[in-house]
Order: structure tokens, then sequence, then C-alpha cells
């Protein structure tokens, strides 16, 4: 199995300007999870799917976030418009079980 | 805020020595998880512990768990450089949802 795929690997865009990032879950694992990294916040949970429904958005920090999930072997997370706080590296984790499976994580970089 | 607080949030030892991470939590859980992380890669499950356990062991890795403390430890004997990553706990509540939250991780730096 070629585990949780994301793309792109790195963005670099300016302020203003829409974003997308791609997550291909493990096939099979029936949980996604979107997370954002930073140094000052650490790994914060952004939005859990189950089985292809949003159970917790509850740590989507604005309405410039959106999360879709249209079948199991794929989700996005839309940021528009960006901001330079947007900064950070946004993975995606899929689950089976109680394990979290994560992904390599997109780098975004917003100017 | 986050749920688990790892402690220390860093630390060096050398190659061969034994490291020991801890961590603390706030509320009931099902279970707590440890994973690790490498420099600009995502995070991996290392072992898991469930409530009703108070130690578990995987190869080099020796995990404890005091529910009455609401805390746990990660210690990794004889440690090597490949080591060398970021931890973090997990912690998975209870109920239908069984929500995970990540701690603030502990950097190792093992010195070959």
């Amino acid at each position: 199995d070629a585990g949780v795929i994301q793309s792109p690997r790195h963005e670099v865009t300016e302020m203003g300007q829409e974003v997308t990032l791609r997550c291909k879950p493990i096939s099979g694992h029936n949980s996604l999870f979107w997370y954002r990294q930073t140094m000052m916040r650490g790994l914060e949970l952004l939005i859990y799917f189950n089985n292809n429904v949003p159970i917790d958005d509850s740590g989507m920090p604005e309405d410039r976030f959106s999360a879709k999930m249209p079948n199991a072997s794929f989700s996005t997370l839309k940021i528009q418009p960006s901001e330079p706080r947007d900064s950070a590296v946004y993975f995606c984790a899929s689950r089976t079980g109680e394990t979290q499976y994560f992904g390599p994580g997109t780098r975004l970089l917003v100017l | 805020s986050q749920q688990g607080e790892e402690d220390p949030q860093a630390l060096s030892i050398q190659e061969g020595e034994n490291a020991t991470m801890n961590c603390s939590y706030k509320t009931s859980i099902n279970n707590l998880q440890w994973y690790r992380q490498n420099s600009g890669r995502g995070l991996v499950h290392l072992i898991l512990i469930r409530s009703n356990e108070r130690e578990k062991h995987s190869g080099r890795l020796r995990v404890t768990l005091d529910t009455s403390k609401k805390s746990s430890s990660l210690l990794i004997t004889a440690s090597r450089a490949a080591d060398t990553a970021s931890y973090f706990c997990a912690t998975g509540g209870s109920g239908g949802y069984q929500k995970v939250t990540f701690g603030t991780g502990t950097k190792l730096q093992v010195i070959p």
C-alpha cells in the first residue's frame, strides 16, 4: 500500500489566493483527519470525517477554511482567501481501528 | 488547549543511553498512543496502551500508564542516532467519537 498520499508537497502562494490541499487516504480506512502543525501551536486537529461525513469541524479556524470528502478515496482542504498566518504544515491522516496513519504533509507558505 | 503535555520539551543523550519522556493529560481516556515524527515527515504510530493496562513493551520501547496520576511515560532503551525525532503522546477519549488529541511533543536528539 502506498500509504496516505498528499499533494502538493510544497505550496507557495500570495496572500489572498485560494489554496487547495489534497489527500488520498489508505484504501479501506473509514476515518480521515486534517491537521495543521506550527511551531507556535503544535499539532491541531482541523476536521475529522467518518465514512465521508464531517463529524467534528470545531478545529477549523474560520470560514476561510473548508473541507470536503466527496468519496472514500479523496478529500480536499481549501483556504480562500489565504493569509500569511495560514503558513504551516498540513497533514492528512486516515485511520483503521485506533491507529492513525499520516501522510507526508503539505508545507504551505503564504507570502 | 492540548490534552497532552510532554516533558521534557527537549532531550539530548548519547547513543546507547536510555531516553525517558513523560506525558500528562487532563481527562479520562480510553487509550494513549505514542507517535514519532522525524524532521519534515508525518507522524508514525509507535505503540498504544489501553486504560486498563499499566505497561506495554514493543522492541526497545516501554510504555507505562498511570491513570490515577493521568500520566504516561515512554522509555527508549539503548538509543540509536536513528531515534532522533520528536515524540508525541496522543490521548483517545471515551465515547463514540473517540477524539484523539496530540500533545506538544518531546524533541529527542541522540548523539552518535
